[in-house]
């Protein structure tokens, strides 16, 4: 089944614990993508990646990192998570980086900094 | 750069009834535009897009929208709600060359047996 997965899909920590949250598809996928939730402001571009060792920065990176160093991964970092990255963070995926092509999402997780 | 406006963060409609989500957007060049639907817990699954062609657009569940330039706006309908369609809806827009979607800030349906 193509899909894309996120692990954990739920995370409770505490303010400056490093963490990683893994991204994965099983597409072939190009192009890879991070966007965080927010109520009231929908979904915001965190960073991409156009394929493996190219990676940008998007609309809200402060505090994040990522890596791509196989096509098929693309992990999110948090070096020293603060308060204010509290969220609901999706990964996505499309055949190649492009307007019209579709973005395949995965399931969420949904991260808590205390 | 481009955005989207979502009119409503809520919308509650009878089962039945008409379904009707508006997403107006912004672009300097021709947009090309998305609906994503959300169900509670899960990630956004892509409902239609809309790239060059037909400006009315078809797409899953019975939901359909037309792109309507002149009034820069993708509404979403769909003629007959059904419970499974209690979801959060986002409109999304992007354009050639671009590494992302801008996405509104959404709208969730209630449907009221």
């Amino acid at each position: 089944e193509a899909q894309v997965t996120q692990n954990p899909r739920y995370l409770i920590t505490v303010t400056g614990k490093k963490l990683t949250v893994t991204c994965s598809q099983n597409m072939n996928h190009e192009y890879m993508s991070w966007y965080r939730q927010d109520p009231g402001l929908g979904l915001r571009q965190i960073y991409y990646s156009m394929n493996v060792e190219v990676t940008d920065k998007g609309d809200v990176p402060e505090g994040y990192k990522v890596s791509r160093k196989e096509k098929r991964n693309f992990p999110l970092i948090l070096e020293s998570p603060s308060p204010n990255q509290t969220s609901l963070y999706f990964c996505a995926s499309s055949l190649i980086r492009g307007g019209g092509e579709t973005q395949y999402f995965g399931p969420g997780t949904r991260l808590l900094v205390l | 750069a481009q955005s989207v406006t979502q009119l409503g963060s809520h919308v509650s409609v009878s089962e039945g009834a008409l379904v009707l989500l508006r997403c107006n957007y912004s672009s300097s060049v021709p947009p090309y535009l998305f609906w994503y639907v959300q169900y509670p817990n899960q990630g956004l699954q892509l409902l239609l897009k809309y790239t060059t062609g037909a400006t009315l657009v078809k797409g899953i569940n019975g939901f359909e929208a037309e792109f309507k330039k002149s009034e820069t706006s993708f509404h979403l309908t769909k003629p007959s709600a059904h419970m499974s369609d209690a979801a959060e809806y986002f409109c999304a827009v992007s354009v050639a060359g671009a590494n992302n979607l801008f996405f509104g800030t959404g709208t969730r349906l209630t449907v009221i047996p």
